[in-house]
């Protein structure tokens, strides 16, 4: 199992550029999330997924997308990257719910020039 | 919004001390969950508690949460350098829905 895998490692964009960012399990969980962390932040929750076929928002949601292509993959989209979007992105997923605890993937540092 | 506070934000300590990590909030919990993270790698799951008053232990590492669901605390005896990183307590809501508020971090180091 590898269990939570996101690409590319590292990434750097001028500003107004546009990506994606990919994330998959393989532990056939139902809730996958997408955060942002930085320095004095914390982690900050930027979409969710509760089930496949669902997203909603998280707490800072502006100047991103997401799919929820299937049960195992989620990607988080920056349509027109700004500086502010510098940071550690990091995919996680969940049995359900994440009551019971996520499980994160190695995350995404991604700089905007 | 509910709110997790976690104390001391940083601690230094040699190896064998043993130490007290806090998270509290003014908010009910379902579940409390603490992780470590080390540079560059995701947070780790290391225990999740949910009933108020249940004690964890995971080795040298006991996790308590409070009777009342709103804190918690973890515990290390002994530290050993391998104990080093930031250590991350995050609430699951009373709700239905699936988002975590993580506390912003207790950064350790442990040093022989």
């Amino acid at each position: 199992n590898a269990g939570v895998t996101q690409t590319p490692k590292f990434q750097v964009l001028k500003t107004g550029q546009s990506m994606t960012l990919q994330c998959a399990q393989d532990m056939n969980h139902n809730s996958m999330y997408w955060y942002r962390q930085d320095p004095g932040m914390g982690l900050r929750l930027i979409y969710y997924s509760a089930s496949e076929g669902t997203t909603d928002k998280g707490e800072v949601p502006n100047g991103y997308n997401v799919s929820r292509l299937n049960k195992r993959e989620f990607s988080l989209r920056l349509e027109s990257a700004a500086p502010s979007q510098t940071s550690v992105y990091f995919c996680a997923s969940s049995v359900n719910r994440g009551r019971e605890g996520q499980y994160f993937g190695p995350g995404t540092r991604l700089t905007v020039t | 919004t509910q709110l997790l506070e976690q104390s001391p934000q940083f601690l230094s300590i040699q190896e064998g001390e043993n130490l007290t990590v806090y998270c509290n909030s003014s908010s009910v919990f379902s579940s409390l969950q603490w992780y470590r993270q080390e540079p560059g790698e995701g947070p780790v799951l290391l225990v999740t508690v949910v009933t108020g008053g249940e004690v964890k232990k995971l080795k040298r590492l006991t996790f308590q949460f409070g009777d009342a669901r709103k804190d918690s605390s973890l515990h290390i005896t002994a530290a050993q350098p391998g104990d080093t990183g930031l250590y991350l307590c995050a609430g699951a809501g009373t709700g239905t829905a699936s988002k975590l508020t993580f506390g912003t971090g207790t950064r350790l180091q442990v040093t022989l």
